[in-house]
């Protein structure tokens, strides 16, 4: 699987759009790019994933470039309980998704 | 939330003693995944299974076994615990190509 590049903290203010970026650029034409975040201590949670479409569902969007090197997850309004550690990570197609996950962003949303 | 519990969410145990870490899930998925998460680290895999009595190894199985003898329960068991074995472990359960649900975790604890 790619690995993934992502800047280590972010802030965002409450009500603003939050953009997380994340470098990919050895993803293959069959990997996937997943997005997860995990509040304090909690399990993981699933938020979004695409291949080459941008994609957009009720927790977040999904922005990939055209050459597939590099993509942002957009949260449009965040609010404070949407900080958390927001992990991108590029997945092969296929049965048993093994997860590789980076240290991620440590995404802090503030009044 | 997906239904996965993981039990004991929390333990303290001394070096050399077993230990068995269990996930079940009530979703009848087919895969099953244990992770271990450590201060610095992302979540790193441990084993997965994909399928009652399938399973192979993760990025760090050394010190860790699995078993999965039906659908809903997937073992993990630390057959001599070390105190490096200290950490917060994960249990995810996926589909075929779909995204992870993960537990709550259980934090474990090795003088």
């Amino acid at each position: 699987d790619a690995k993934t590049t992502q800047p280590p903290s972010m802030d965002c203010a409450e009500g603003r759009a939050a953009n997380l970026p994340c470098n990919h650029s050895t993803i293959s034409g069959n990997e996937y790019v997943y997005w997860y975040r995990q509040i304090h201590s909690q399990g993981p949670q699933y938020i979004i994933h695409g291949l080459k479409n941008n994609e957009t569902n009720e927790m977040a969007s999904l922005i990939i470039t055209e050459d597939r090197k590099s993509s942002t997850l957009i949260l449009p309004h965040a609010t404070l309980r949407d900080t958390a550690v927001y992990y991108c990570i590029a997945q092969g197609a296929g049965g048993g998704n093994k997860l590789t996950f980076g240290t991620g962003t440590q995404l802090k949303v503030e009044l | 939330d997906a239904g996965i519990t993981q039990s004991p969410r929390h333990k303290v145990t001394e070096t050399g003693t077993p230990v068995t870490l269990r996930c079940h899930q009530t979703e009848n998925h087919r895969y099953m995944y244990w992770y271990r998460q450590d201060p610095g680290h992302g979540l790193r895999l441990i084993h997965y299974s994909y399928g009652v009595k399938d399973t192979d190894k993760g990025e760090v199985s050394d010190g860790y076994s699995v078993s999965r003898s039906k659908t809903e329960d997937f073992l993990l068991t630390l057959e001599s615990a070390t105190s490096s074995q200290t950490s917060v472990y994960f249990c995810a359960i996926s589909q075929q190509d779909n995204e992870q649900f993960f537990g709550p975790g259980t934090r474990l604890t090795v003088l």
